[in-house]
């Protein structure tokens, strides 16, 4: 199985900072990244697939890049509602794994 | 606009078999374009991927729930459902159905997941 490790497991930060999570993949997996952001109670939200394509509707200011075993996701300026956790999950092969998430908080 | 919603007992006896149902609108789980999942996640902790199904009825499944995990398709009910024998309070959670489209399988949209309580 793929594992995904994910870090930090928590950080604070401000409106208007820059946030960058780091998924590293126990093998090769290409460019089969995700990322998805859950706010308390909801369900996961798609946000980038393929390493770095936005998905539809989600906000310029995130961003995805990576390829191989080490990937990130970039918050370029983080805003009010972007206070959330984040999860990477690799599509390369099943099993399907997941990353630990990343809890943004306010600073 | 696809859309799926979970449905399925909230409280389900340790030892018992859990069953929940994913009704999806906006497509048919017939289509080829999407593989049909389900995802867990016990209170206050992470995602887990629990299986996977294709509308040809091939599955894939977590190998730590393989023994105990069947996921299968309703073309007739337009439905995917998940079975999880022998349940234990460590199955506690939130399980949530999606649909992972694409070139590789990512979920692009989820049902609002359900809370399934294992307790006697």
């Amino acid at each position: 199985d793929i594992q995904m490790t994910q870090s930090p497991s928590s950080v604070s930060a401000s409106v208007g900072d820059r946030v960058t999570i780091t998924c590293r993949a126990s093998q090769g997996i290409s460019s089969w990244v995700a990322w998805y952001q859950q706010k308390s109670g909801k369900a996961p939200k798609l946000l980038i697939y393929a390493a770095s394509s936005l998905q539809s509707g989600v906000p310029s200011r995130f961003s995805g890049s990576g390829s191989g075993t080490d990937f990130t996701l970039t918050i370029s300026s983080l805003q009010p509602e972007d206070f959330a956790t984040y999860y990477c999950q690799q599509a390369n092969s099943f099993p399907l794994t997941f990353g630990g998430g990343t809890k943004v908080e306010i600073k | 606009q696809l859309q799926l919603q979970e449905s399925g007992p909230g409280l389900v006896k340790p030892s018992e078999t859990l069953s929940l149902t994913c009704t999806v609108s906006g497509d048919s789980v017939s289509t080829s374009s999407y593989y049909w999942g389900w995802i867990r996640q016990p209170p206050g902790k992470g995602l887990e991927w629990i299986g996977t199904i294709y509308y040809s009825g091939t599955t894939h499944y977590n190998p730590s729930l393989k023994s105990r995990v069947t996921i299968s398709i309703d073309t007739s009910k337009n439905q995917f459902s998940l079975k999880l024998s022998s349940v234990t309070a460590a199955d506690t959670g939130v399980y949530s159905c999606a649909s992972c489209g694409g070139a590789s399988c990512t979920f692009d949209h989820w049902g609002q997941g359900t809370l399934v309580t294992v307790s006697s």
